[in-house]
């Protein structure tokens, strides 16, 4: 079965400006985490959709939203992009939260923002 | 704030070697989870701990959970090159997931 798939994969921004990732989870999957990795801080938890409802937020600034659609499928946005967002942006999607069969994650989006 | 902790940062073995990397949380966890992360690639999960003391293994893989829920280690019993990557924990509470920093681990041949 296909994995999780992540838009784009590549992406090039300019300070200021806004993105969207985009995020397709596996069939059936109905949570959806997003996770900033960056070789300074590591992976650091964004937030997780259930059934499009919000389940937790990480400590990111408000320029971070998303949100879940009725398909399970998951946008990021980034809002006023600074240069310390560049980074590869993954998606982990999983049946239900704290899945014993854990979290599957996408490719990811690298971002860099100039 | 909540904080998973993993040491060592980096590892270099030779193959045939053991390798083992630690994970410990400030806080108790209700369950713990491991990734590996290939150069290049993207977190793939292991597996997940839940029990007190629970003591799981996938052949030369060894992983444990606490008797407390704060800690747990990943031990690789004679590595291979394959085994090459990034071994993450994450760490559940609350229901929000925090990983470690990660342990680098290179085998050489």
């Amino acid at each position: 079965k296909a994995g999780v798939t992540q838009t784009p994969r590549y992406l090039i921004k300019t300070r200021g400006q806004q993105v969207t990732l985009s995020c397709s989870p596996i069939s059936g999957h109905r949570s959806v985490s997003w996770y900033q990795q960056t070789p300074g801080q590591g992976l650091q938890f964004l937030f997780e959709y259930f059934s499009e409802t919000q389940r937790n937020k990480g400590n990111f600034p408000g320029r971070f939203s998303g949100r879940q659609f009725s398909n399970s499928r998951s946008e990021m946005n980034v809002s006023t992009l600074e240069l310390g967002d560049s980074a590869l942006y993954l998606c982990a999607s999983s049946l239900e939260p704290e899945s014993l069969y854990g979290y599957t994650f996408g490719s990811g989006t690298r971002l860099t923002v100039v | 704030g909540q904080q998973v902790m993993q040491i060592p940062q980096y590892q270099h073995v030779q193959e045939g070697e053991d390798f083992t990397t630690y994970c410990n949380s400030s806080t108790t966890l209700s369950n713990i989870q491991w990734y590996k992360q290939r150069p290049g690639g993207h977190p793939v999960f292991l597996i997940q701990l839940v029990k007190s003391g629970e003591v799981k293994k996938q052949k030369r893989l060894t992983f444990q959970f606490g008797e407390a829920k704060k800690n747990s280690s990943l031990h690789i019993t004679a590595t291979q090159t394959t085994d090459v990557g990034t071994y993450f924990c994450a760490g559940d509470n609350f229901n929000k997931f925090y990983f470690g920093s990660g342990t680098k681990l290179n085998v050489k041949p």
